[in-house]
């Protein structure tokens, strides 16, 4: 019930492709839905966010995509750089555990010049 | 700038060793959190605190321990009953009804 499965592990994509990773939660309770971007020694930084009253959400070249009946939801990189290259988690919160979030497994995205 | 400073960024531990690993906001976030990165495993939660002198067991919390005794500081101590210790230490902070994590850089432990 409070899992979020992510998937692909990993990720190659060219210059310039679309990079997409997709996740899937069970409990319908969640309500925010973040993506974390990890460079390698580094902390997650908070890369963009939805909740499910909206099935679509764009921040320059990075888009969430939310399919509440589903229960699924997705990042789209367009124009993918080389300095993407990084591990992108999905992540999952809901009002009754406050802000705690529940983390998908992660996705290695590497870029290829 | 306010963020979430983590010291140290490597830490050495032998085995039979308690290690306390820190880490200090000056956000003036009220709830903050611990978590264990393993490759292929993602962010498991340790502990979490909501509140000053308040504090609760995430998902992998045997064989480690925490205080809040401040707002702005939450310790971890990786206690010699942790078997595995090896890993990448992250601590995370959220603002006062709000959503989304700040994170810190993060200490990585090693068992030597």
């Amino acid at each position: 019930q409070q899992q979020v499965k992510q998937s692909p592990q990993s990720l190659i994509v060219q210059k310039g492709g679309i990079s997409i990773i997709n996740c899937a939660y069970e409990n319908t309770a969640f309500d925010y839905f973040p993506w974390y971007q990890q460079f390698p020694g580094k902390g997650p930084a908070l890369l963009i966010a939805i909740r499910p009253d909206v099935s679509e959400k764009k921040e320059g070249r990075f888009t969430i995509s939310f399919n509440k009946s589903a229960k699924q939801f997705s990042l789209h990189i367009m124009d993918s750089q080389p300095g993407d290259s990084a591990t992108y988690f999905c992540a999952a919160s809901m009002k009754t555990s406050g802000s705690r979030l529940t983390f998908g497994e992660g996705t290695q995205l590497t870029v290829n010049p | 700038d306010g963020g979430i400073t983590q010291s140290p960024k490597y830490l050495f531990r032998k085995e039979g060793q308690n290690v306390t690993l820190s880490c200090e906001q000056n956000l003036n976030h009220d709830a903050m959190y611990w978590y264990r990165q393993d490759p292929g495993q993602g962010l498991r939660l340790i502990y979490y605190s909501q509140i000053v002198n308040d504090f609760q067991k995430g998902d992998i919390a045997e064989g480690y321990s925490v205080s809040r005794e401040k707002k702005e500081s939450f310790p971890l101590t990786v206690t010699s009953a942790q078997k595995n210790p090896t890993a990448f230490y992250l601590c995370a902070s959220t603002p006062p009804g709000g959503y989304g994590y700040t994170f810190g850089s993060g200490t990585r432990l090693t068992v030597v």
